[in-house]
């Protein structure tokens, strides 16, 4: 089945900084990859998200880029806030077609951010 | 976007009774899917649940102690049956659709 290795497991960077975490994926076949924040106490919230035909997408201040040869993808967040401060999880699946989530989600282990004044 | 309904928010429970976990949606979806996140892990699934079908397991999880009912296109429940303390967790619900979206989830305590 799908493996999906994320790091740094804990990432603190100073307020304005940027910010980069990054996953890699084992199953060729994945289609679809989404990036969740959560935080405490709270359920995931996914705040972006790449399918496989395309190598990066921007959305304000985070942008996700795609590498399908390499089998990696990462988050880039730049100018960080304190309220950017959670756990981050990536995730892959493989959906039914390329406009579709459609499938189950094997996640990353996380990334705690904190972004310190 | 969906907007997914969770209930109970949160539970303190004794060991050996079940709770039954809901999750609504505000549109039909042919899949949901149920995971867990134990404390200060990542999110595990459990379960694939499809409408008009036997829910589908993950390895490492069984029907006898987390039942999955999924009655209709907008809604569905988990059980978790005769709990330990090993069972506390974030329960999520989580739709298929053009994106991937959760429940705000229930935080199960099983005292």
């Amino acid at each position: 089945g799908e493996n999906v290795e994320q790091h740094p497991s804990t990432l603190s960077v100073q307020e304005g900084d940027s910010a980069v975490i990054k996953c890699t994926y084992s199953d060729s076949a994945s289609n679809y990859f989404p990036w969740y924040k959560q935080e405490l106490g709270k359920g995931p919230q996914l705040i972006i998200d790449i399918r496989s035909n395309v190598g990066e997408k921007k959305d304000q201040r985070i942008a996700v880029t795609l590498n399908k040869t390499a089998k990696h993808f990462s988050l880039h967040i730049t100018e960080t806030q304190p309220e950017d401060s959670a756990v981050y999880f990536c995730a892959a699946s493989k959906g039914k077609k390329l406009t579709g989530g459609g499938n189950k989600l094997t996640f990353g282990t996380g990334t705690q951010l904190k972004v310190e004044l | 976007s969906a907007v997914i309904s969770q209930k109970p928010s949160r539970d303190i429970c004794q060991r050996g009774t079940s709770l039954t976990i809901q999750c609504q949606v505000d549109s039909q979806v042919t899949m949901m899917f149920w995971y867990r996140q134990q404390p200060g892990q990542s999110l595990t699934l459990i379960a694939t649940a499809n409408q008009g079908s036997e829910a589908t397991y993950e390895s490492g999880f069984v029907i006898d102690k987390f039942p999955i009912s999924r009655p209709n296109l907008t809604f569905s429940t988990l059980t978790v049956s005769n709990m330990s303390p090993e069972d506390s967790s974030i329960y999520l619900c989580s739709v298929e659709g053009a994106e991937a979206f959760f429940g705000q989830g229930t935080r199960l305590t099983v005292v």
